[in-house]
């Protein structure tokens, strides 16, 4: 029930398309999903986050879509760029007690330029 | 937005040895932080919640006797790996939340790359 499932393990994009990376999550005490982006050798650094009190959340190029009812976010990186290339993970956690983070499998993106 | 800093950012052991690694939150206190270990193209697993003050919570599977934590203060803690074996060897990062109720987002240190030889 801690479980964070993550696909696709990994995907390739042509430079200026749309990147989705989809997630589900079984514990419905979870408020509280970010978004990291990992490059090689590097810590994972905060892209986005949201709650569930929300349907969807924007910024910059990257956006959030959640959907409470089927327990599923998702990830989109819009006019993506051979920069965004990375490793992502989404995670997710309760704002209360000890706000342990649980991560998805990951998502090695590669966009082509 | 705030700064982790972890180091070394590298290191390597012999078999055998200890090796302490530092994980300090730099603009910020910090009364929780926690240890993750990562190997390649794997995702994070997290090892231990380090509380200011306090003994650390291990998660299971982690053995707390060769896997040392300590937070010492509100901007420190550390993780020392005891008698280290080539199989220790993985990336170990850390990560910290501000201090105050409700805060959410958790910050990463840059990771330390640990080689046992």
């Amino acid at each position: 029930q801690q479980q964070v499932k993550q696909s696709p393990q990994s995907l390739i994009v042509q430079k200026g398309g749309i990147s989705i990376i989809n997630c589900a999550y079984e514990n419905t005490a979870f408020d509280y999903f970010p978004w990291y982006q990992q490059f090689p050798g590097k810590g994972p650094a905060l892209l986005i986050a949201i709650r569930p009190d929300v349907s969807e959340k924007k910024e910059g190029r990257f956006t959030i879509s959640f959907n409470k009812s089927a327990k599923q976010f998702s990830l989109h990186i819009m006019d993506s760029q051979p920069g965004d290339s990375a490793t992502y993970f989404c995670a997710a956690s309760m704002r209360k007690g000890a706000q342990k983070l649980v991560f998805g499998q990951g998502t090695r993106l590669t966009i082509n330029p | 937005g705030a700064v982790v800093s972890q180091h070394p950012s590298w290191v390597i052991c012999k078999s055998g040895t200890s090796v302490k690694i530092e994980c300090r939150s730099l603009d910020f206190q910090a009364t929780t932080m926690f240890w993750y270990r990562q190997f390649p193209k794997q995702s994070l697993m997290l090892m231990a919640t380090s509380n200011e003050g306090s003994k650390a919570t291990y998660e299971q599977g982690v053995e707390k006797d060769k896997f040392l934590i300590n937070h010492a203060s509100l901007t420190l803690s550390t993780l020392t790996v005891t008698s280290a074996h080539p199989e220790d060897s993985s990336f170990y990062i850390c990560s910290a939340r501000r201090s105050g109720a409700l805060a959410t987002e958790a910050f990463f240190g840059q990771g330390t790359r640990l080689t046992v030889v």
